[in-house]
């Protein structure tokens, strides 16, 4: 099956700063690549997604970036605000299932006022 | 967007037990997944589970630990049989619906 890694774990950064998170995938046949936000105790939220058909999608303080010959994609906020702070996961998709996500490790956000 | 419920919220069980987890969605859906997320862990996912046929698991998921059943398009359960406090997770249940992908509220389970 898949395997996406994630990097970093954990990541401080002060608010107004930029901050990026960086995954990796391994099967070529993947694509559609999701970022999640989880807040504690509550469900992953979509934040922004990307197809492999396109390289870059913004959607305001948050940007997607998405190497398919590298297989990496990478998670952008910028201008990053306390309430930011949360866990976030990259995610792949094998073929056209929409729905059969795998899911890399997490990145525990924070951001300090 | 779709609206998701599961039942029940959390649940402490004993070993040795089973546990049915309830998804109830407002729409129909063809399919529906089941993931968990154990402590401070990502989401794993368990299975596919479509109307009118068999779940279709992931590996390292079997169907004798996980029986799940999909008896309408709104509506699907997952069991987790034969309890050990390694399955202690976060089980939630999922569904794609106008190209994003929805999770449940999950059920939070603690086996003791």
């Amino acid at each position: 099956g898949e395997n996406v890694e994630q990097h970093p774990s954990t990541l401080s950064v002060q608010e107004g700063d930029s901050a990026v998170i960086k995954c990796t995938y391994s099967d070529s046949a993947s694509n559609y690549f999701p970022w999640y936000k989880q807040e504690l105790g509550k469900r992953p939220q979509l934040i922004i997604d990307i197809r492999s058909n396109v390289g870059e999608k913004k959607d305001q303080r948050i940007a997607v970036t998405l190497n398919k010959t590298a297989k990496h994609f990478s998670l952008h906020i910028t201008e990053t605000q306390p309430e930011d702070s949360a866990v976030y996961f990259c995610a792949a998709e094998r073929g056209s299932t929409l729905g059969r996500l795998y899911f890399g490790r997490g990145t525990q956000l924070t951001v300090w006022p | 967007s779709a609206v998701i419920s599961q039942k029940p919220s959390r649940d402490i069980c004993q070993r040795g037990t089973s546990l049915t987890i309830q998804c109830q969605v407002d729409s129909q859906v063809t399919m529906m997944f089941w993931y968990r997320q154990q402590p401070g862990q990502s989401l794993t996912l368990i299975a596919t589970a479509n109307q009118g046929s068999e779940a279709t698991y992931e590996s390292g998921f079997v169907i004798d630990k996980f029986p799940i059943s999909r008896p309408n398009l709104t509506f699907s359960t997952l069991t987790v049989s034969n309890m050990s406090p390694e399955d202690s997770s976060i089980y939630l249940c999922s569904l794609g619906a106008d190209n994003e992908q929805f999770f449940g509220p999950g059920t939070r389970l603690t086996v003791l």
